[in-house]
């Protein structure tokens, strides 16, 4: 039990599908973060909240379109995807951006 | 730009010998430093970090690291590899001056044979 609750653990969905992933954390955490794992590349970090402001966007495609409602929740929004973006999304939290950060055990996403 | 490398795609090594993971890293102030481990089917769980103090780290699981700001290292190591530490191992880094994310290495793979 990591305190970081993603779900669904697995998804499949067409490429004109609108699904939503979701991360829940119960640490009383102010950062959380969005990575994609892909086979034999290196984690890549997609968003990063602070305090339930966007702060980092690394030049991810707009079909991803998170949403932080509150600092407990955090959700991706898929539209529109590609077969490239199958791969293993994972959520994580922090006290603070320098602190470590706390994994879900990701969603496994594939894009037939 | 900062950056991590981890040479090794995969270490193996016998059960009760010593482990080393191999990690080296580019910032350009002072770094805080970072070790996760991640089982099959699981997310990344944190090991131990570096920020400031006493070189030699000591983290969960009786892993420890070593930060070598000469060689810019910090390497993981482990003196008796049990069969259970079987997982992918993560280095990741940030630079301490204002707000950077922290970057990841690509991870190796550590098989402990029984």
């Amino acid at each position: 039990e990591t305190g970081v609750t993603q779900t669904p653990r697995h998804l499949v969905m067409g490429m004109t599908n609108k699904k939503s992933l979701k991360c829940e954390q119960h640490l009383g955490h102010n950062a959380m973060y969005w990575y994609k794992q892909s086979a034999k590349k290196p984690l890549e970090l997609m968003f990063v909240y602070n305090f339930k402001e966007q702060t980092e966007n690394n030049s991810v495609p707009s079909r991803f379109s998170p949403e932080c409602p509150n600092s407990s929740h955090l959700f991706l929004h898929l539209h529109t995807l590609q077969p490239e973006d199958s791969a293993l999304y994972l959520c994580a939290s922090a006290q603070q951006t320098n602190q470590p950060q706390h994994f879900g055990d990701g969603t496994r996403l594939s894009i037939l | 730009a900062q950056s991590v490398a981890q040479p090794e795609d995969q270490v193996n090594v016998a059960e009760g010998n010593p482990l080393t993971v191999k990690c080296t890293y580019s910032v350009s102030g002072n770094p805080y430093l970072f070790w996760y481990v991640q089982y099959p089917n699981r997310g990344l769980q944190f090991l131990l970090k570096y920020i400031t103090g006493d070189n030699l780290v000591k983290g969960s699981y009786g892993f420890e690291a070593e930060f070598n700001k000469s060689q810019t290292s910090f390497h993981l190591k482990k003196p008796s590899a049990l069969v259970s530490d079987s997982a992918l191992y993560f280095c990741a880094v940030r630079d301490s001056g204002g707000y950077q994310k922290v970057t990841f290495g690509t991870g190796t793979k550590l098989q402990v044979i029984p």
